[in-house]
């Protein structure tokens, strides 16, 4: 079974704080990697793809992928009360064709 | 451009109703997924299409829901009969298959209610 496994939180954190979200995943044999963020009554919305290990900045968002450990995280420089919103991690697994599995995703609060 | 479109947004049935949700991709995807999200389970993945085609139907529950993609910018989801339990929020995601990235880019979703 290929899962991708989130803490349900929520984490809370100061404005201005970083962030920090993490995914672990069950399967070595796996792709990509995805991040989308989630409003409450809205649709998931994509804010970062990683491929290879390493980190991948965009803005105040990092992404980190660490194929060997199985993990992928998201940070969130410079919170802001508008980043408060649930974050899923998705993994394309190989073989699994183009679907992408989901986690439960990681509801974060950024207080003032 | 326009992102995935679907229709209707809300949809308030009776139990043993037909439900039909509709979905258009974006111009230029060809791959097409249908999921479904609730509090308990989380964001599912019902079906998903590849040119057209059926791929992965694994996720549909059961014989009640089928879906069909007659052309490659029109999808439909349909619940026959309809039972409480189906009431969620059902979105539809297009991506361009054949790429690295296959990123896939959500609908705004159609929230059902079964009574």
């Amino acid at each position: 079974q290929k899962e991708v496994e989130q803490n349900s939180g929520p984490l809370s954190v100061p404005e201005g704080a970083i962030a920090s979200l993490n995914c672990t995943y069950s399967d070595r044999v796996s792709q990509s990697f995805f991040w989308y963020r989630q409003y409450s009554g809205k649709s998931p919305e994509l804010i970062m793809s990683i491929y290879s290990n390493g980190d991948k900045e965009d803005g105040r968002f990092t992404a980190q992928l660490n194929k060997a450990s199985q993990y992928v995280s998201l940070l969130i420089r410079d919170s802001q009360p508008s980043d408060s919103a649930t974050y899923l991690c998705a993994v394309k697994f190989t073989g699994g064709g183009n679907k992408l599995t989901f986690g439960t995703g990681t509801q974060l609060k950024v207080e003032l | 451009d326009a992102g995935v479109i679907q229709s209707p947004r809300h949809e308030v049935t009776e139990m043993g109703q037909e439900v039909t949700l509709r979905c258009k991709p974006i111009s230029g995807h060809n791959s097409l997924f249908w999921y479904r999200q609730t509090m308990m389970r989380g964001l599912e993945l019902l079906i998903y299409f590849n040119n057209n085609v059926p791929i992965d139907d694994s996720g549909m529950p059961e014989d009640r829901f089928s879906a069909k993609m007659p052309n490659a910018s029109f999808s439909t989801l349909k619940i026959q009969p309809s039972e409480p339990r189906d009431s969620a929020v059902y979105f539809c995601a297009s991506s361009r298959s054949g790429t690295d990235d296959n990123e896939q880019f959500f609908g705004p979703g159609t929230r059902l209610t079964v009574l």
